[in-house]
């Protein structure tokens, strides 16, 4: 089975500060891993996904990720955070031979303040 | 590029209607999931399609629950009889098939049965 972990519900930043969104992830196979964010009464859209390669992947909004297989995490990162960064954001996996399913986290939720 | 459509944005009624959330998956693709967000439970898959035909839908929460793909441009889900406790916010999802794609999601449609 798969599962995804977001062992935050809250993280709080500081505008201009560095931020971190935690994700770990357990898989059978091989994992797909992506980032989501979402804001208030909209869907879901997508950052970013790791697939195979580099471990450090870049996606929208400056934003990028980590991939580290030892600790099977695929953390969040943002070098300078903004305000209209706050948001919610979610960790999903799919794995090789999963199908199509993709499983995502319980979310945590990005405050950025002045 | 219009986007996944879900219609309507909110839908209100009674305990014991039947409810019916409609949706428009991205012109092209060939994968289609039916969430369901609430705050107690997060993001549930409910079920999904590829080319559409019904994948997985152990997520379904029981028989008062269907969804259909009669075609590649459509999808419906109903509940009836509803039930206040399906109250949430139900999302489409339509993505290429293969683990590599991302989901591109709806706005969805906020359900509320009183």
């Amino acid at each position: 089975a798969q599962s995804v972990a977001q062992p935050e519900d809250q993280v709080n930043v500081a505008e201009g500060n560095p931020l971190t969104v935690k994700c770990t992830y357990s898989v059978s196979g091989n994992p797909y891993l992506f980032w989501y964010v979402q804001y208030p009464n909209r869907g879901l859209q997508f950052l970013l996904k790791y697939i195979t390669g580099d471990n450090l992947v870049k996606g929208s909004y400056g934003f990028e990720a980590e991939f580290n297989k030892s600790q099977t995490s695929f953390h969040l990162k943002k070098p300078s955070a903004l305000v209209s960064d706050s948001a919610l954001y979610f960790c999903a996996v799919r794995f090789t031979g999963g199908g199509n399913k993709l499983t995502f986290g319980t979310g945590t939720q990005l405050k950025v303040e002045l | 590029d219009a986007g996944v459509i879900q219609s309507p944005r909110h839908e209100v009624t009674e305990m014991g209607q039947e409810v019916t959330l409609r949706c428009k998956p991205i012109s092209g693709h060939n994968s289609l999931f039916w969430y369901r967000q609430t705050m107690m439970r997060g993001l549930e898959l409910l079920i999904y399609f590829n080319n559409n035909v019904p994948i997985d839908d152990s997520g379904m929460p029981e028989d008062r629950f269907s969804a259909k793909m009669p075609n590649a441009s459509f999808s419906t889900l109903k509940i009836q009889p509803s039930e206040p406790r399906d109250s949430a916010v139900y999302f489409c999802a339509s993505s290429l098939s293969g683990p590599h794609s991302p989901l591109h999601f709806g706005n969805g449609t906020r359900l509320t049965v009183t």
